[in-house]
């Protein structure tokens, strides 16, 4: 079965500083999608980013980009010059086309402060 | 109203209730899904609908009990809950539910608390 590990419970940045955020994944596919979705205080969930196995080349949407080593089966998401609304609950999901992994797998999370 | 609506946002209910959560979402898609969320855990997919019908049922207890009767509407029905099924309910909706590229469109929850 696909799992997905977040490592960092919690982590906190300087506002306008740049952080990282840690994501492994256990697979034996080959083609597969992962994806960063944010949940504000507000609670809706919304996506940030996301990353197709087979592109070598590393997603990034404005202040946000993503470390993809497939090799090390390793997502990491970047959040460049942090502001307070960045401030929320971070998680890292898998997704393939195989079987019981065509659903959303999703990781424990990671909460992210915002200093000012 | 846009995107993905829930009600109620907060729920209490003792164990011998029946009580519904409702998902509505405006953006014609065709799959629906039920997440829980419990604290310091990952999400937990319940059930999935693809054009009203359900494709997936995660071995979730029978006193959950999902309705799905058009691609904008699902509700989930709870009876005889225990302490434990205390958590955050997530609605999500999806253009298709067989397309890996797919996003998924979250709705704002509904916090319900079993006593």
């Amino acid at each position: 079965a696909q799992t997905v590990t977040q490592s960092q419970p919690e982590m906190s940045v300087q506002e306008a500083e740049t952080v990282t955020l840690s994501c492994t994944y256990d697979t034996s596919e080959s083609d597969y999608y992962l994806f960063w979705y944010k949940q504000p205080p507000s609670r809706q969930m919304i996506l940030v980013i996301r990353q197709e196995a087979y592109k070598q080349q590393n997603a990034t949407e404005n202040r946000f980009s993503v470390n993809f080593q497939k090799a090390a089966k390793s997502f990491s998401l970047k959040i460049s010059d942090s502001q307070l609304g960045d401030a929320a609950m971070y998680f890292c999901a898998y997704r393939s086309d195989r079987g019981s992994a065509r659903q959303l797998t999703f990781g424990s999370g990671t909460q992210l402060t915002v200093l000012p | 109203e846009t995107g993905v609506t829930q009600t109620p946002r907060h729920l209490v209910m003792g164990m011998t209730n029946k009580k519904s959560l409702k998902c509505e979402q405006h953006l014609g898609h065709n799959a629906m899904y039920w997440y829980k969320q419990s604290a310091k855990k990952p999400l937990e997919l319940m059930f999935v609908y693809s054009l009203e019908e359900r494709v997936e049922n995660n071995s979730v207890p029978s006193r959950f009990s999902p309705e799905c009767p058009n691609s904008s509407h699902l509700f989930l029905h709870l009876h005889t809950l225990q302490p434990e099924d205390s958590a955050l309910y997530l609605c999500a909706s999806s253009q298709d539910w067989d397309r890996v590229v797919e996003t998924q469109y979250f709705g704002p929850g509904t916090r319900l608390l079993v006593l």
